[in-house]
């Protein structure tokens, strides 16, 4: 099984400072790798899937990066609405999910 | 547009065995996968596995093997995940999910749009 690693646990931000989360699997999942941002009583919502491509109506200020075993998510500017947990999750070999990343407002 | 609905939240006893329903809407029920993905209170995302509603076909990740099963009924578009043996970890909120599409491709295994998910609470 592929397992992931998210760092930091948690982050503690203001509004409009940048986020950068990462994400490290055990063994390279190529590119086959997607972040999920969740709100508290919600389902997750994905952002980006292949590393890098944003989903549909996914605002630019969210972007990702990496390939093999090291991937970054990026979020420019912090909003509001953008403090939540954020998932990684692997499809290269059948599907397991990071534990997360808490996004505080500092 | 495309919704998946899930039944409701049920309390269930260790050792009973409990049955989730997703019902799909807005687009071709067995075109597209659907998966099944837990989560724990105060925990991480748990992939479960997946069904192939037009085959009935079914994937499930090893730590629930011998212990779900996954159906569908084309008539009503619905898919199922069932669970059994419960136990009291098995309390979680559990979410059916489908292939993320964009313009050109659907993508088996990244998971958009997903149910509003049911909670399950497995107690003596």
């Amino acid at each position: 099984e592929i397992v992931l690693t998210q760092s930091p646990a948690t982050l503690s931000l203001s509004p409009g400072e940048r986020a950068t989360l990462s994400c490290r699997a055990s063994q390279s999942v190529r590119s086959s790798l997607a972040w999920y941002q969740q709100k508290p009583g919600q389902a997750p919502r994905l952002l980006i899937y292949d590393a890098s491509n944003r989903a549909t109506g996914i605002p630019a200020r969210f972007s990702g990066s990496g390939s093999g075993t090291d991937f970054t998510l990026t979020i420019s500017s912090l909003e509001p609405e953008d403090f939540a947990v954020y998932y990684c999750q692997q499809r290269s070999n059948l599907f397991t999910f990071g534990p997360g990343t808490k996004v505080n407002i500092k | 547009q495309v919704q998946l609905v899930q039944s409701g939240a049920e309390v269930k006893k260790p050792g009973a065995s409990v049955k989730v329903s997703c019902k799909a809407s807005g687009y071709n029920f067995i075109a597209y996968y659907i998966q099944w993905v837990r989560q724990a209170p105060g925990q991480g995302l748990e992939w479960m596995g997946w069904i192939n509603p037009n085959s009935g076909g079914t994937d499930y990740a090893q730590k629930f093997q011998g212990r779900v099963t996954m159906t569908r009924d084309t008539s009503i578009s619905t898919a199922y995940m069932e669970l059994n043996r419960l136990r009291s970890d098995d309390t979680a909120v559990y979410y059916c999910a489908r292939p993320y599409c964009d313009s050109s491709t659907c993508y088996l295994g990244w998971l958009d749009p997903w149910g509003q998910g049911t909670l399950i609470t497995v107690s003596s």
